[in-house]
């Protein structure tokens, strides 16, 4: 079955910074992108950043360029978002998303993980 | 402000036909791009409804249709179930932004 589980979410303070993590099973995870989408409370959702399959191309929403940070691991079938300098407005559900295809573009997200809570407040 | 634009909310009662539309522009639906919708159904995670302007996932009912002209696109749902009451996002990829973008959501209400 296909499954990604994410991780990671918490309370922190404004200004501080927060790793998530997302694991993937059950298929060939170096073959397809993955992205990161967020829904802050009652909001609707919003791409936060993306990732080809062999993680040479990268992208992110111009909301967290410079401060978030995608990365994943191949050999471990992970997926993880730096998240540095937060926000109060970065306060949301945080889904890892596995995209159709290898390569950022034209696909859609064909599985979402279960989602993980960051709130960021002092 | 969301790239692309829904409605708030639709409604019609059990049995009837409902559309939800998502008008995009020239960087992203207008460019060529796919439209795909997703559900998401209250406290739970989306679930991709529609893939590539008007394809079903297997398992989803034929109820659901989906289309594409120019710089929109809609959603149709057919005989309305209760069950299909929830939120629903139509999303592209906006080639100005080199990412992928969503509609502001559409909340569904049978009535």
């Amino acid at each position: 079955e296909v499954q990604l589980l994410d991780s990671g979410g918490g309370l922190v303070q404004p200004g501080g910074s927060l790793r998530l993590s997302c694991a993937a099973s059950g298929f060939t995870f170096s073959s397809f992108a993955m992205s990161w989408v967020r829904q802050a409370p009652g909001k609707g959702l919003e791409w936060v950043s993306g990732m080809t399959g062999g993680g040479r191309i990268i992208s992110y929403a111009d909301s967290v360029k410079g401060r978030f940070t995608i990365s994943r691991d191949n050999s471990k079938n992970t997926l993880d978002l730096q998240m540095k300098s937060l926000r109060v407005e970065d306060t949301a559900v945080y889904y890892c998303a596995k995209m159709r295809g290898q390569l950022l573009g034209n696909y859609h997200m064909n599985v979402w993980g279960k989602g993980t809570t960051v709130t960021v407040s002092s | 402000q969301s790239v692309l634009t829904q409605p708030p909310s639709v409604s019609g009662a059990p049995g009837q036909r409902v559309t939800i539309s998502c008008t995009g522009s020239s960087s992203n639906i207008g460019a060529g791009y796919d439209v795909h919708w997703y559900q998401q159904l209250p406290g739970t995670a989306p679930k991709v409804l529609i893939y590539d302007n008007n394809n079903r996932p297997s398992g989803v009912p034929d109820r659901f249709s989906g289309s594409k002209s120019g710089t929109s696109a809609s959603l149709a749902i057919t005989g309305l179930q209760a069950e299909d009451e929830a939120d629903y996002y139509c999303q592209s990829y906006d080639n100005s932004l080199s990412g992928w973008v969503f509609g502001g959501g559409t909340k569904l209400t049978v009535l």
